[in-house]
């Protein structure tokens, strides 16, 4: 399995810009890089993937580097309801394989 | 539209009790299923994944075990209960798209082993 590594942890105040890293440096060249959030005593939700260039949705933005050894997760202005635990995982495409989660980074949004 | 649900939702068990936690799918058809675990505080750990009817790959050696009997359904199940199987269980699926498979998690099954 291609892993990822992320900040234990991240602190942010509300209504500033987040940046949550992710470094893959043994990505594959068919592996999409997701990220996905985790609220708390609920199922992780989607947030946004993507594979080579930026990409940008309602929920936040994916910059990824020119290598894709590594990406970075945007919230544009953080809100109280974004503190959460944030997982990057590799997907590759296809089937016939299985998806694993790391520890992620717990983001902590002060009022 | 697809849609995953899981139950029961929350559970008490004794040790050595029985155990069996049921996942289905609904608007999508041969889907990749997966059982994680997660431990109070902990990350997710993946149990058990199946990429069809009755193939089940084990990724974590214990008492638990996973069953495929149709191909929207996905089943947990114990024999015999222990302390460290308490946890939150959730259920997920996967299709057969071409970004990258998305994972769409059910709602979580609390499991108390008392």
């Amino acid at each position: 399995d291609a892993k990822t590594t992320q900040p234990n942890s991240m602190e942010s105040n509300e209504e500033e810009p987040v940046h949550l890293p992710c470094n893959h440096s043994t990505i594959s060249g068919t592996d999409y890089i997701h990220w996905y959030r985790q609220l708390p005593s609920q199922g992780p939700e989607y947030v946004i993937h993507g594979l080579t260039s930026n990409v940008n949705n309602r929920m936040a933005s994916l910059a990824i580097a020119e290598d894709r050894k590594s990406s970075t997760l945007i919230l544009h202005r953080a809100t109280l309801r974004d503190a959460a635990v944030y997982y990057c995982i590799l997907s590759p495409r296809g089937s016939n394989y299985k998806l694993t989660f790391g520890k992620g980074t717990l983001l902590t949004v002060n009022p | 539209s697809q849609t995953i649900h899981q139950w029961p939702a929350t559970l008490v068990q004794p040790v050595g009790s029985p155990l069996s936690l049921e996942c289905t799918v609904e608007g999508t058809s041969n889907p990749n299923l997966y059982w994680y675990r997660q431990a109070a505080g902990r990350g997710l750990q993946l149990l058990f994944y199946s990429v069809g009817i009755g193939q089940i790959s084990s990724e974590v050696p214990q008492n638990l075990s996973a069953s495929r009997p149709q191909d929207r359904q996905f089943i947990l199940s114990s024999k015999k209960l222990l302390l460290s199987d308490s946890g939150f269980y959730l259920c997920a699926w996967t299709g057969q798209g071409s970004s990258g498979n998305t994972i769409y998690f059910g709602e979580g099954s609390w499991l108390t082993v008392v």
